[in-house]
C-alpha cells in the first residue's frame, strides 16, 4: 500500500494568515493527489485534484502543488469558514486508494 | 446536480452482515466514466476507502476488507450497494458513498451525507 503522511497534524493560525499543509507519499505517485476539506458532521468536499487543479466552485485562495512524493496545500488568506480537517488522498494505485491522516486547522 | 444518499440499518449485531444502499440522482450509473465507491470513517478518525464498482459490474476492493466485502450495482434502480459480512465493533463507522470521476486524475467529486452504522449487541 502507498502510505500518505500529512504534516502538521494540527495547526492554529490567524485570520488572513497564509497556511501550508504538506503531504508525503511513501512512493512516487506522479500528480495523482487530491485534497479534501471536511467540516464537523459533514462529508468531505473535494478542493484540489491532480495535485494542482482547483475543483469548480472552490475559492481561489486554495491552491495545490507538488509531484512525485511531496505535495502542498496552501490557503493564501485563512478565513473563518476554512476551519476544518484537510485530507490528502492518492489515486495513483488501487487497491487501495489511501488517505492521509488529516490536518486540523483552527483559528488562533 | 448529482446527489448520493445512503440508506440502511443504523444498528447491526456482531457477526451479522452490514448492508447499505446508495441511491444516485442527477446522473445515471450506466453512463460510465465513474467509479461508484464506498468509504468509511471510524469515529474521530480518518478516511478508509472500502472499494468501488464500475457500471459494468467490475469491482476493486481494499485488500484489508476484501474477504468480507461485496459491492454490487443495480442500474435499473440507479443504486449500488455494500455488504460487509461478519461485522464486529471495529466496523462501527460513518459510511459514505461517493462518485469517483476517472477522467484525467481519479477523484471523489460527489459524496453522500454519510450514515452511522453501529455494530453492537
Amino acid at each position: 500500500d502507498i502510505q500518505m503522511t500529512q504534516s502538521p497534524s494540527s495547526l492554529s493560525a490567524s485570520v488572513g494568515d497564509r497556511v501550508t499543509i504538506t503531504c508525503r507519499a511513501s512512493q512516487s505517485i506522479s500528480d495523482y493527489l487530491n485534497w479534501y476539506q471536511q467540516k464537523p458532521g459533514k462529508a468531505p468536499k473535494l478542493l484540489i485534484y491532480g495535485a494542482s487543479t482547483l475543483q469548480s466552485g472552490v475559492p481561489s485562495r486554495f491552491s495545490g502543488s507538488g509531484s512525485g512524493t511531496d505535495f502542498t496545500l496552501t490557503i493564501s488568506s485563512l478565513q473563518p469558514e476554512d476551519i476544518a480537517i484537510y485530507y490528502c488522498q492518492q489515486s495513483y494505485s488501487a487497491p487501495p486508494w489511501t488517505f492521509g491522516q488529516g490536518t486540523k486547522v483552527e483559528i488562533k | 446536480q448529482v446527489q448520493l444518499q445512503e440508506s440502511g440499518p443504523g444498528l447491526v449485531r456482531p457477526s451479522q452482515t452490514l448492508s447499505l444502499t446508495c441511491t444516485v440522482s442527477g446522473d445515471s450509473i450506466s453512463s460510465g466514466g465513474y467509479f461508484w465507491s464506498w468509504i468509511r470513517q471510524h469515529p474521530g478518525k480518518g478516511l478508509e476507502w472500502i472499494g468501488y464498482i464500475y457500471h459494468s459490474g467490475s469491482t476493486n476492493y481494499n485488500p484489508s476488507l476484501r474477504s468480507r466485502v461485496t459491492i454490487s450495482v443495480d442500474t435499473s434502480k440507479n443504486q449500488f450497494s455494500l455488504k460487509l459480512t461478519s461485522a464486529t465493533a471495529a466496523d462501527t463507522a460513518v459510511y459514505y458513498c461517493a462518485r469517483a470521476t476517472i477522467t484525467a486524475r481519479p477523484r471523489f467529486d460527489h459524496w453522500g451525507q454519510g450514515t452511522l452504522v453501529t455494530v453492537s449487541s
